[in-house]
């Protein structure tokens, strides 16, 4: 257990619905980042927030979107679902801002399938 | 930006042989490597990690070897057992970057 809590597991939707996938780092950490793997692109880095600002960016759609709250937990918001939406979608932990080389602690993932 | 290769894609081997995963990268800007091992439907687990200041860092039966003039880092695995069955990925970070970039990954299937 790496202490990086996702929710919820699963999550069956229809295309063009919107849903939101959340995230709690590791007692500690305050950045969290996303990562979207699928069987034809591996894992894919999304976005990253530390102390609730975007810190770095990748390749996210712009029908996607992430916050980071207060309390440090960040929720992905993937909005006008498409079938190729469907996909694994983990976050992962680090203590700092993840520049010098910090190891990231992922979650156990939430499997979206989008029908 | 970065690119990571990984090869092989999938790798098999007798319980007890070694197993070797080359990585290379594009970016000569990266100065950190970590390898993550993926258990079917788990999540990634951070297994070994080397830095551009170090050539080789060993951990039980698991190394990792980095040549920074060449852009290529690898993870050897010796006395493989059943259990290291897994899908192995390499990735590279660029120093005062945040954006880890992740292999293909190298399905890797011990047969006892």
């Amino acid at each position: 257990d790496s202490g990086v809590t996702q929710t919820p597991k699963h999550l069956i939707t229809a295309t063009g619905q919107r849903v939101t996938l959340r995230c709690s780092p590791r007692s500690g950490d305050l950045s969290v980042y996303w990562y979207q793997q699928s069987l034809d692109q591996g894992l894919q880095f999304l976005i990253q927030y530390y102390n609730g600002e975007e810190r770095a960016k990748g390749n996210i759609l712009e029908r996607f979107s992430a916050q980071q709250f207060p309390d440090l937990h960040s929720e992905l918001n993937l909005s006008s679902l498409e079938l190729g939406d469907s996909a694994l979608y983990f976050c992962a932990s680090s203590v700092g801002a993840g520049g010098s080389g910090e190891t990231q602690y992922f979650g156990p993932g939430t499997r979206l399938l989008v029908l | 930006g970065e690119n990571v290769e990984q090869h092989p894609s999938t790798l098999s081997v007798q319980e007890g042989d070694s197993a070797v995963i080359k990585c290379t990268y594009s970016d000569s800007a990266s100065n950190y490597f970590p390898w993550y091992k993926q258990e079917l439907g788990k999540r990634p687990q951070l297994i070994i990690d080397i830095r551009s200041n170090v050539g080789e860092k060993k951990d039980q039966r698991i190394a990792v070897t980095l040549n920074k003039t060449a852009k290529h880092f690898s993870l050897h695995i010796t006395e493989t057992q059943p259990e290291d069955s897994a899908v192995y990925f390499c990735a590279a970070l660029k120093a005062a970057g945040n954006k880890l970039t992740f292999g293909g990954g190298t399905r890797v299937l011990v047969k006892p």
